[in-house]
């Protein structure tokens, strides 16, 4: 079974519409972390945002907003008011803890969001 | 340029024979991780270090792979003998050790063709 499951494949937009990107994670751990990652066509993966399981609260960056729901294991990410620079393919990724101990980043399978200008 | 960096950008190569990439981390970061990453996936963890110490190795990491990170700093990925089926992007990452489950910073990625 997936860890992280991002259902989306590929999501396409005309610029200025809100798009939300959905992310359903499995884990048994009570500590964990939660990442979005954005990969532009230049292929280098940008950092967006981490979350650990404690702190459910959302957050806003500018046009980003994150939800994570504990109660169903979403950690679902907005973009208000899209831009073509904003065209890209994006990761959730949720880190536990392995056998040996390390903290080692499960990656979904990507959305690939098009904005349309 | 003071993030992650890897060399080369790009590999072309005989099936076969066998590569070396480079990775340099984040200077203060004594986490590096290496993953793979294939068309339409996310990237797949690879292995881990903690400055020398190899410290995770995934069942990916087949015996044609070996890496190392002799003096704590950079790091190298062979892959020796390769097959067509290697053919993917490989990414480097490093984190500070600070506390559990820390943001992990990419490189640019090598992208590695077997023909």
């Amino acid at each position: 079974a997936q860890k992280v499951t991002q259902a989306q494949t590929e999501i396409s937009v005309v610029e200025k519409e809100d798009v939300t990107l959905d992310c359903v994670y499995e884990t048994r751990d009570t500590t964990y972390y939660l990442f979005w990652y954005k990969q532009p066509p230049s292929g280098e993966l940008v950092f967006l945002i981490r979350r650990n399981s404690f702190d459910e609260q959302n957050e806003i960056s500018g046009r980003y907003s994150w939800n994570f729901q504990k109660s169903t294991s979403s950690f679902n990410f907005t973009i208000t008011a899209s831009q073509v620079v904003d065209s890209a393919v994006y990761f959730c990724a949720l880190s536990e803890a392995t056998a040996g101990g390390s903290y080692i980043p499960t990656f979904g399978r990507g959305t690939s969001l098009i904005v349309h200008p | 340029d003071t993030g992650v960096s890897q060399d080369p950008r790009h590999k072309i190569t005989k099936r076969g024979q066998n590569v070396t990439f480079r990775c340099d981390p984040i200077s203060e970061h004594n986490r590096l991780y290496w993953y793979r990453q294939t068309l339409g996936q996310g990237p797949e963890f690879l292995t881990y270090f903690q400055n020398e110490a190899q410290l995770e190795k995934s069942r990916l990491l087949s015996d044609r792979f070996s890496a190392e990170r002799p003096k704590g700093s950079f790091s190298t990925l062979e892959i020796q003998r390769t097959e067509q089926g290697d053919s993917a992007m490989y990414l480097c990452a490093s984190s500070p050790s600070t506390s559990l489950g820390e943001t992990q910073y990419f490189g640019p990625g090598t992208r590695l063709l077997v023909l």
